[in-house]
């Protein structure tokens, strides 16, 4: 059964930093791998998805990275602002129909 | 395009009553999902559609629970009878053809208490 695991379950850091998420799953077979963000009390936004083939991702400010091999994909954010504060998940498509296993997420606070 | 619509955004119901949870998607979109997020076990997938069709339930928690797509711009989850365990929060998303390469939109969601 495939488990996603997100570390650290919150983080806070200061304005500018750059920061790392982590993402774990147990099963290396999968079609590919999405991050999110959620917003409290709204629903998610894709931010990256990762196809099984690829090794990286990046939009703007964020660069997520797939490693099927180890079972870890991880979401570098740059010079992080206020703005960026959310909870940020990842999922991993377990098949070909779009089925998406969710890890409980990262609560990132960004401080001015 | 107004994304995915939810309605409604709260219900408040009492344990034993049947509750409806809505859905439109996007236009064009041939896939829709139902997922429940709560504290203790985050987000599940429920069940997921593809042109109409259930393809996936097994996240369905227990027959109380029934989700129907009557055509390509709706669908309803409903719960009958409603437990005070059913409380979470309830999402709908689309996704163009509910394969794995497709970004899924989610809608608001319905936050839902089982008094």
């Amino acid at each position: 059964k495939q488990e996603v695991t997100q570390i650290p379950a919150a983080l806070s850091v200061p304005e500018g930093e750059n920061l790392v998420l982590n993402c774990s799953f147990t099963d290396s077979a999968i079609y590919n791998l999405q991050w999110f963000r959620q917003d409290p009390g709204k629903g998610l936004t894709s931010l990256l998805l990762i196809q099984s083939s690829q090794r990286e991702q990046t939009s703007g400010r964020l660069n997520a990275s797939l490693d099927k091999s180890s079972g870890r994909s991880t979401l570098y954010i740059a010079a992080s602002q206020p703005g960026d504060s959310a909870t940020y998940l990842c999922a991993v498509a377990h098949n070909q129909g779009g089925k998406l296993i969710f890890g409980q997420g990262t609560e990132l606070s960004v401080k001015p | 395009d107004a994304g995915v619509i939810q309605s409604p955004r709260h219900e408040v119901t009492e344990m034993g009553q049947e509750v409806t949870l809505r859905c439109k998607p996007i236009s064009g979109h041939n896939s829709l999902f139902w997922y429940r997020q709560t504290m203790m076990r985050g987000l599940e997938l429920l069940i997921y559609f593809n042109n109409n069709v259930p393809i996936d339930d097994s996240g369905m928690p227990e027959d109380r629970f029934s989700a129907k797509m009557p055509n390509a711009s709706f669908s309803t989850l409903k719960i009958q009878p409603s437990e005070p365990r059913d409380s979470a929060v309830y999402f709908c998303a689309s996704s163009l053809a509910g394969v794995a390469t497709d970004t899924q939109y989610f809608g608001p969601g319905t936050r839902l208490t089982v008094l």
